[in-house]
């Protein structure tokens, strides 16, 4: 199993909703990631996790806040979203080497739309 | 931090002819670079990558550069298809697990 699975593919929720984007993968990847992608742009890191762990915080807003509850999943909750948060949004996962960063798997993403 | 600078932003070649992308890094301790193929509404996937202890790779139709002095590299497809029509990123990246992406070059191959 080569792929990572992301849900929902696509979200519209209002500014006071709370929602979650889930992402899974089997196989045996302990970094994960979350990527925001805009229109004709690329992707902009948000989250890691290495071994379940949050390792790095691109300085993204609290309205998202990530969660690692094991090795094979990945959730990224939102709440007060504004406008400007509509983006693609890429899970991926990886191998941990000890070169840097492997090739990154990523999900379809989930198309979200704030109101 | 890495700054990644891509070039050209879109590229139209006559299929069967050759296209060539290129990046550019400041960080001189960044020593992986992969490039990224995304299709119109699909994920972004690696097609190949060079760490900084190699000058070329190449895999059958692309091939990668890395000239570590200049700071920079270019990606290199052959034999254009249709199916080559993608939106192309680079990536440099140090031993910290953070892709700092160019901004993407749109490849149109022509019939």
């Amino acid at each position: 199993d080569t792929e990572v699975t992301q849900t929902p593919k696509h979200l519209v929720m209002g500014m006071t909703n709370k929602k979650s984007l889930k992402c899974e993968q089997h196989m045996g990847h302990r970094a994960m990631y979350w990527y925001k992608q805009k229109a004709k742009k690329p992707p902009e890191l948000m989250f890691v996790y290495s071994y379940e762990k949050l390792s790095i915080n691109e300085s993204v807003p609290s309205r998202f806040s990530p969660e690692c509850p094991n090795s094979s999943l990945l959730n990224l909750h939102l709440h007060a979203l504004q406008p400007e948060d509509s983006a693609l949004y890429l899970c991926a996962s990886s191998h941990i080497t000890g070169q840097s960063t492997g090739e990154l798997f990523f999900g379809e993403g989930s198309r979200l739309t704030v109101l | 931090g890495e700054n990644v600078e891509q070039h050209p932003s879109t590229l139209s070649v006559q299929e069967g002819d050759s296209a060539v992308i290129k990046c550019t890094y400041s960080d001189s301790a960044s020593n992986y670079f992969p490039w990224y193929k995304q299709e119109l509404g699909k994920r972004p996937q690696l097609i190949i990558d060079i760490r900084s202890n190699v000058g070329e790779k190449k895999d059958q139709r692309i091939a990668v550069t890395l000239n570590k002095t200049a700071k920079h590299f270019s990606l290199h497809i052959t034999e254009t298809q249709p199916e080559d029509s993608a939106v192309y990123f680079c990536a440099a990246s140090r031993d910290d697990y953070k892709l700092s992406f160019g901004a993407g070059t749109t490849v149109t191959v022509r019939a």
